[in-house]
């Protein structure tokens, strides 16, 4: 166990459609990752936070925003979905910036 | 354009043996460097990290070699055990945005038979 907790594990829903992702971070850590598992890529960095404000951005369509919150858990936001953002979607946290990072077991997303 | 490459989808060992898993990496600015195990139906689990300034980091029955003039590392598994079958990623660290951006190879899935 990890101690990030992901939520929800699986998450169907139809195109067109939004859905918000939870994460709640290990006790400590102040960083947030989101990253995108899609079936033909490994794994996409995506976003992180820092003890609230965002520090950096990697391929994230305009489509998805997220944020950390003051208890420091962290939402992704998913909008206009799309067949191809059907993925697995990893939280990871970290005590610092930098360094190891410690991953959720993700959220599965599949849209019909 | 794939920064950290892992150019063996699959791996299969005989317990007991040794196992090899390699990535080569591209950017010169990426200074740590990490092994992540993955099972399925789980997320990543972080294996072992391995600074620039290092060549050899050890801990327990992995061991990760860094080769900065080839930009090449691995991770040694010995000896290799049935539950250590699964899917391994490198990833890199980019050292220079201050951050903890993290750039991951494809995966190499290891199957160590009894």
């Amino acid at each position: 166990d990890s101690g990030v907790t992901q939520t929800p594990k699986h998450l169907i829903t139809a195109t067109g459609q939004r859905v918000t992702l939870r994460c709640s971070p290990r006790s400590g850590d102040l960083s947030v990752y989101w990253y995108q598992q899609s079936l033909d890529q490994g794994l996409q960095f995506l976003i992180q936070y820092y003890n609230g404000e965002e520090r950096a951005k990697g391929n994230i369509l305009e489509r998805f925003s997220a944020q950390q919150f003051p208890d420091l858990h962290s939402e992704l936001n998913l909008s206009s979905l799309e067949l191809g953002d059907s993925a697995l979607y990893f939280c990871a946290s970290s005590v610092s910036g930098i360094g190891p990072q410690h991953f959720g077991d993700g959220t599965r997303l599949s849209i019909l | 354009d794939q920064q950290v490459k892992q150019n063996s989808p699959s791996l299969s060992v005989q317990e007991g043996r040794i196992s090899i898993l390699n990535c080569d990496y591209t950017n010169s600015m990426f200074d740590y460097f990490l092994w992540y195990k993955k099972y399925p139906a789980e997320g990543p689990t972080f294996l072992i990290s391995i600074s620039s300034i290092k060549d050899k980091n050890e801990d327990g029955r992995f061991t990760v070699f860094l080769n900065k003039s080839a930009k090449h590392l691995s991770l040694h598994i010995v000896p290799s055990q049935p539950g250590d079958s699964a899917v391994y990623f490198c990833a890199a660290e980019d050292g220079s945005g201050n951050t903890g951006k993290l750039i991951f190879g494809q995966g190499t899935t290891l199957q160590v038979k009894p």
